[in-house]
């Protein structure tokens, strides 16, 4: 049973420009909630997909935006790259939204350095 | 104002002593309640969940709810160096979306 898988693991890039991560969720579930963590701090909430739809969306600009497709996948794509979005970005996969939510399970992050 | 507190720590523990990690929340309405092990420069790993009043027990990990006074709280008994992690408290709160609070530095001794 494969769990929750992010890619790529580690990336750099020019502020300025953009960047797509990618999340696929663990088997049977059907939610992903994007996080970002910058060091010492905890998760920050971004947004969360289900149905292919954006349901939830944290305090967080337009320049970050998401997808997801018909197998449950996402993406996240960040425009216009900041230094101060440099971050460990997480993928969390879960069952169900709403009232139904279970627990998140994590990928194992995307660290991303804009330089 | 923040909606889930801990104490950032860190917290410095003899081995094989008991560690006391504690959390409040102000969402009343909260149900669902967790607890994630975060190693440095890994993704958070849930080590407890609970979701009614009292103490839930897995191995060496005891978790506690006290939805009156808005605590939960999560022991590690027989503590290990391998403990030595940042301990998340994540609760779902009335809009079913998980809130985190910033995690507490736990430090085994040997």
């Amino acid at each position: 049973d494969a769990g929750v898988t992010q890619s790529p693991t580690h990336l750099i890039k020019t502020r300025g420009q953009q960047v797509t991560l990618r999340c696929s969720p663990k088997s049977g579930h059907d939610t992903v909630s994007w996080y970002q963590q910058a060091l010492g701090q905890g998760p920050q909430f971004i947004f969360q997909y289900y149905e292919e739809e954006e349901r939830q969306r944290g305090n967080f600009p337009d320049r970050f935006s998401g997808h997801q497709f018909p197998n449950y996948s996402s993406e996240l794509n960040v425009n216009a790259l900041l230094l101060g979005d440099s971050a460990l970005y997480l993928c969390a996969s879960s069952l169900g939204t709403g009232q139904g939510v279970s627990e998140a399970f994590f990928g194992q992050g995307t660290r991303l350095t804009v330089v | 104002q923040k909606e889930v507190e801990q104490n950032s720590g860190p917290l410095s523990v003899p081995e094989g002593a008991i560690a006391s990690l504690n959390c409040t929340y102000s969402d009343r309405v909260s149900q669902s309640f967790f607890w994630y092990r975060q190693y440095s420069g890994k993704s958070p790993e849930l080590i407890m969940s609970i979701y009614s009043n009292g103490d839930k027990e897995d191995g060496r990990f005891t978790a506690q709810l006290n939805k009156a006074s808005q605590y939960v709280s999560l022991l590690i008994r027989d503590s290990q160096p391998s403990d030595s992690a940042t301990y998340l408290c994540a609760v779902i709160g009335s809009n079913y979306q998980l809130i985190w609070g910033a995690g507490t530095k736990l430090i085994i001794k040997p």
